[in-house]
């Protein structure tokens, strides 16, 4: 399976943006990639996922390199509410999602 | 929806004793996902499912896990003796599992399994 890494732990101040890095190197052209994020105590919860294009949703943007072998977690405006675990994930054509260790996000108000 | 229903919450348990814990999955999701967390370990997936049948169990880690699924809404993982290496948080999950999905999964709240 291919694997994904992450740094272990990032900070980042209220209300500015923040940009979590994943790489993927292994990915395979069928992957697909999904980020989730689980805040404490909770299950994880799903925040984007993407193949080629950068996508964007209410949450966030996801931003893919050209070649795929990267992908960057955009928060446009970090709330204290966003301090969690995020995982970069990568999808087959199956249904299995294989978390790693994830990002320690903390938000300093 | 109430979306994924995990029971009990909690559960302790001493050594030897058998454990099931239970899962509703979100009506209408054809994909059933069950999942262990652990400090050293993190997030692991065990088994899942898809129309109530077992697809991938090689991450159970030894014969006394086991799951099943009934029916489209009931699932258990069972724990038979259970050990206190199996403490942990136990997490369920369900999704869409088709390519017009975002293949999506909502995960329950977790059963936090202590094993004394």
């Amino acid at each position: 399976d291919a694997k994904t890494t992450q740094p272990n732990s990032m900070e980042s101040n209220e209300e500015e943006p923040v940009h979590l890095p994943c790489n993927h190197s292994t990915i395979s052209g069928t992957d697909y990639i999904h980020w989730y994020r689980q805040l404490p105590s909770q299950g994880p919860e799903y925040v984007i996922h993407g193949l080629t294009s950068n996508v964007n949703n209410r949450m966030a943007s996801l931003a893919i390199a050209e070649d795929r072998k990267s992908s960057t977690l955009i928060l446009h405006r970090a709330t204290l509410r966003d301090a969690a675990v995020y995982y970069c994930i990568l999808r087959n054509t199956g249904n299995q999602f294989y978390f790693g260790t994830g990002t320690s996000l903390t938000v300093i108000p | 929806d109430a979306g994924v229903i995990q029971s009990p919450r909690h559960e302790v348990t001493e050594m030897g004793q058998e454990v099931t814990l239970r899962c509703k999955p979100i009506s209408g999701h054809d994909y059933l996902f069950w999942y262990r967390q652990t400090m050293m370990r993190g997030l692991e997936l065990l088994i899942y499912f898809n129309n109530n049948v077992p697809i991938d169990d090689s991450g159970m880690p030894e014969d006394r896990f086991s799951a099943k699924m009934p029916n489209a809404s009931f699932s258990t993982l069972k724990i038979q003796p259970s050990e206190p290496r199996d403490s942990a948080v136990y997490f369920c999950a369900s999704s869409l599992g088709h390519s017009k999905s975002s293949y999506e999964q909502y995960f329950g709240p977790g059963t936090r399994l202590t094993v004394t």
